[in-house]
Formats: structure tokens, C-alpha cells, sequence
């Protein structure tokens, strides 16, 4: 079956424009999960959503955020953008909630702020 | 969160094995010991969890240690597809969410 798609693969956006990711996770996963890579701070986890609800969040400002449709897609839109938010961007599904399972990431969407 | 503690790299030659270690001295009945790899310009991979038995799947083996404050990662014939990072990771039992925390993970280098 089709993996974790992200889209677009690339952006190139400006300072203090806005910017919307998608996520398709697997089919038949509800949880959608959402995490920043830098090479200064890693991995960080930003927000996870389950059944169109945000079940949990990251130390990441308001200007970050989510939503998740009844189909399980999801996107995250960041606002006001600044040049460190310069990141690749990755979103993960898993079938079910609870750490007896895995989660399935995409390749992940490479934000360039300029 | 309880806390890991992994070598930042480490050094194999191809077709031996590898063994990854992981320390979590803090680690609570709980919680389950998870593994990652992210290979160069992908997303991370699931390897590998478990909670107190060691474990076997089609990647690798993991290891647990008897009072479970340690773990290892064991790829059992490395190939240049195995450089990578990889990533040691506890998730709580009572924490129902998906939430992965990733540490910095130990860089494996595969000589061929």
C-alpha cells in the first residue's frame, strides 16, 4: 500500500509570508503527527492529531498550526514566516495511538525561507 | 520524557554485525524502547520495539538488558544501506498520543 506522501517536496517562500504543508498519511491511519528538523535542534515533534482533534503540541509559537480533515489528510500552515523557520518538515501516521506501535514517515517537505 | 543516551558515531565494516547501544538508566516500567534510522535525505525509518523481552524482526534484534536501563540495537550483517543515524527512543505507556522525542542518535558509518 501507498506510504506516508507529503507535498510539495520543496518551497521557497519569503520572510513574513505563509506557507501550507499537506500530509496524506496511509490509508486507514488516523493519527497524523507533525515534526521539524534542523540541524541545530534535531528532530522536534510540533503537533500530533487524531480524528480531526490536536492532541498534542510541541513548544513551538502560535504561528504554527494544524488541521486535520475527516479523510486523515492534514496540513500544517506556518504564518508570518522567519528565516529560521528554514527547515525540512515531516509528517508521520500510525494506525493506531499508544507506544506499542509504529509510526510511518514521509519523505518530508524542504522549506527554504529567504 | 525519560532520557537516552547514545554514542554520537560509530564505525562497521560491511557484512559484520553491529551493535548499537543505549543507555536509559531512568527508564520507567512503562515505558517501551523504540528505534528509528534516518537514512541521508529520508524520513525516519521504524526499526524495532520492545518493552522487556528481547525482540527479532526482519531489520534487526534488540536486546534488552535484565533491568532494562540499557538496550542494543543489533543489525546482524550491516551493508552500505545500513548508514545511517539511529535513533533510541522511550515512549510511555500512558501516553496515548504519537509523540516521538528524538535525542542526536548515533551516526553509523559502514565501511565496505
Amino acid at each position: 500500500k501507498a506510504g506516508v506522501t507529503q507535498t510539495p517536496r520543496y518551497l521557497i517562500k519569503t520572510r513574513g509570508q505563509q506557507v501550507t504543508l499537506s500530509c496524506s498519511p496511509i490509508s486507514g491511519h488516523r493519527s497524523v503527527s507533525w515534526y521539524q528538523q534542523t540541524p541545530g535542534q534535531g528532530l522536534q515533534f510540533l503537533f500530533e492529531y487524531f480524528s480531526e482533534t490536536q492532541r498534542n503540541k510541541g513548544n513551538f509559537p502560535g504561528r504554527f498550526s494544524g488541521r486535520q480533515f475527516s479523510n486523515s489528510r492534514s496540513e500544517m500552515n506556518v504564518s508570518t514566516l522567519e528565516l529560521g523557520d528554514s527547515a525540512l518538515y515531516l509528517c508521520a501516521s500510525s494506525g493506531t495511538r499508544g507506544p506499542n506501535t509504529e509510526a510511518f514517515f514521509g519523505q518530508g517537505t524542504r522549506l527554504t525561507v529567504v | 520524557d525519560a532520557k537516552t543516551t547514545q554514542p554520537n558515531s560509530m564505525e562497521s565494516n560491511e557484512e559484520e554485525p553491529v551493535h548499537l547501544p543505549c543507555n536509559h538508566s531512568t527508564i520507567s516500567g512503562t515505558d517501551y524502547i523504540h528505534w528509528y534510522r534516518q537514512l541521508p535525505s529520508q524520513g525516519p525509518e521504524y526499526v524495532i520495539h520492545g518493552l522487556t523481552s528481547n525482540v527479532n524482526n526482519r531489520m534487526a534484534s534488540l536486546a534488552i538488558a535484565e533491568d532494562r536501563k540499557s538496550s542494543t540495537l543489533i543489525l546482524h550483517r550491516a551493508t552500505l544501506r545500513d548508514a545511517a543515524v539511529y535513533y533510541c527512543i522511550l515512549r510511555d505507556e500512558e501516553d496515548s498520543s504519537y509523540k516521538l522525542i528524538f535525542g542526536s542518535g548515533t551516526r553509523l558509518l559502514v565501511r565496505p
